[in-house]
């Protein structure tokens, strides 16, 4: 079965330092998400991907954030200047169109800011 | 606004224990509602939702029924096996909505089952 990958599963940094997630989506797909989650609290949406541009972004996806699709095949999320209050589980998401039913998710990155 | 509560974890239950997990929610109009499970080492994948009151959701052996008047959407299962420890996120999509976007998830409730 397809799935989403997401590497790395564990990534350590330095407050200040820049960081960047990497997602594989499902091949055929063309939606593209980041979610977070806090220890402890919600998943939170970030931000969605479409046709190689933003196409809707979250309060907390400020200006430390970027997202880009470097090739036909990875699906990054960049953080500028990591905060302590940055560590947090990244997921990963792909659907083929927009249906929320159909949106399949990656295993997570745990980010740790020290 | 819109959020889904659901009770905290870890539950700790024995091999053929009927579980319930607990979510309630708070939404303007009519949301649809699901239950999200991820495995150890897996993405969150949908287990089961329900689109209108009194609709039942059903899958693996698991279940939850939308009741409006308690704004609830509990997760039950008659008998719970080893492979069903996980995790498992409450979410809803509210009525009009269907971009993944626009899902509110719970916090999630750690499950542990016994041999």
């Amino acid at each position: 079965e397809p799935e989403v990958t997401q590497t790395p599963s564990h990534q350590v940094t330095q407050m200040g330092q820049e960081v960047i997630l990497r997602c594989v989506p499902i091949s055929n797909h063309l939606y593209f998400y980041w979610y977070r989650q806090i220890l402890g609290q919600k998943v939170e949406f970030l931000v969605s991907f479409y046709n190689n541009e933003i196409s809707e972004k979250s309060e907390i996806f400020d200006d430390q954030f970027s997202v880009e699709r470097p090739d036909g095949s990875n699906f990054t999320l960049k953080i500028r200047s990591t905060k302590l209050e940055d560590s947090a589980m990244y997921f990963c998401a792909s659907s083929p169109g927009l249906i929320n039913e159909k949106l399949f998710f990656g295993s997570g990155t745990q980010l740790s800011v020290l | 606004g819109n959020s889904v509560t659901q009770m905290e974890g870890p539950v700790t239950l024995s091999e053929e224990a009927f579980l319930t997990i607990n979510c309630t929610y708070t939404a303007t109009g009519y949301p649809s509602l699901f239950w999200y499970v991820q495995y150890p080492g897996e993405g969150l994948q949908l287990l089961l939702k329900a689109t209108k009151a009194d609709d039942k959701g059903s899958n693996k052996g698991f279940e939850a029924t939308y009741r409006k008047e308690t704004t609830s959407f509990h997760l039950e299962k008659g008998s719970v096996q080893v492979s069903d420890s996980a995790v498992y996120f409450c979410a809803l999509i509210r009525l009009g909505y269907s971009s993944a976007s626009k899902i509110i998830f719970g916090s999630g409730t750690r499950l542990s089952i016994r041999p």
